[in-house]
């Protein structure tokens, strides 16, 4: 059974442009959630998506945004991208949402680093 | 908010010998999960042990247990017979309802295991 895969694992972007990542959970998983990653902050919690529609956000700005798609595929896109955007961010599928100890796993990551 | 604190950047520990990370954690609920993860330097998080909150048996699994005191909002990570591949960052995650099932994460405490 094939993990939670994310595309592309890593990519340079400059300061403006916008960025979109690609999550593809694991079979029969219907909700993904992002989390970005930096040393300063840590783990921080993005956004989740369950049929489609985002059921919890972080709070980060309005440039970060995602969707999911009907087969539970999901991206995220970041607009105007600041350097403070570079992180690791990581998508994670669970069976279901709103259900605490569904076990959530996680991909390997993209690696963003905005010059 | 839940916040969850891990008082230890980093832990040293020789092999076969026994460790303990500490984690705790804020929170009014009263149902909620704890999770434990490991993240070796590929960077995908792999959980390793996790504990419901109302259960009173300390969740185990393998090498890998946890003491849980729920009074104390303590939930700290032992782990027996060391092994290099245990070397990692540790992520301590608290879930549950008031944070729309996102995980929140402590900053992290990293294990190196010496030979």
């Amino acid at each position: 059974k094939a993990g939670v895969t994310q595309t592309p694992r890593y990519l340079i972007k400059t300061r403006g442009q916008q960025v979109t990542l690609s999550c593809s959970p694991i079979s029969g998983h219907r909700s993904v959630s992002w989390y970005q990653q930096t040393p300063g902050q840590g783990l921080q919690f993005l956004f989740e998506y369950f049929s489609e529609t985002q059921r919890n956000k972080g709070n980060f700005p309005g440039r970060f945004s995602g969707r999911q798609f009907s087969n539970s595929r999901s991206e995220m896109n970041v607009s105007t991208l600041e350097l403070g955007d570079s992180a690791l961010y990581l998508c994670a599928s669970s069976l279901a949402e709103g259900v605490s100890g569904n076990t959530i796993y996680f991909g390997e990551g993209s690696w963003l680093t905005v010059v | 908010a839940q916040t969850v604190t891990q008082s230890q950047p980093e832990m040293s520990v020789q092999e076969a010998e026994t460790v303990t990370l500490s984690c705790t954690y804020d929170t009014s609920e009263s149902d909620y999960y704890l999770f434990w993860y490991k993240q070796p330097p590929s960077r995908q998080m792999i959980l390793v042990i996790r504990q419901e909150a109302y259960k009173q048996q300390n969740a185990t699994e393998n090498r890998f247990s946890v003491n849980f005191q729920k009074a104390a909002k303590s939930f700290s990570l032992k782990i027996s017979d060391s092994q290099l591949g245990d070397a990692a960052m540790y992520f301590c995650a608290y879930r549950g309802t008031n944070s729309g099932y996102a995980l929140n994460f402590g900053k992290g405490t990293s294990l190196l295991v010496t030979p």
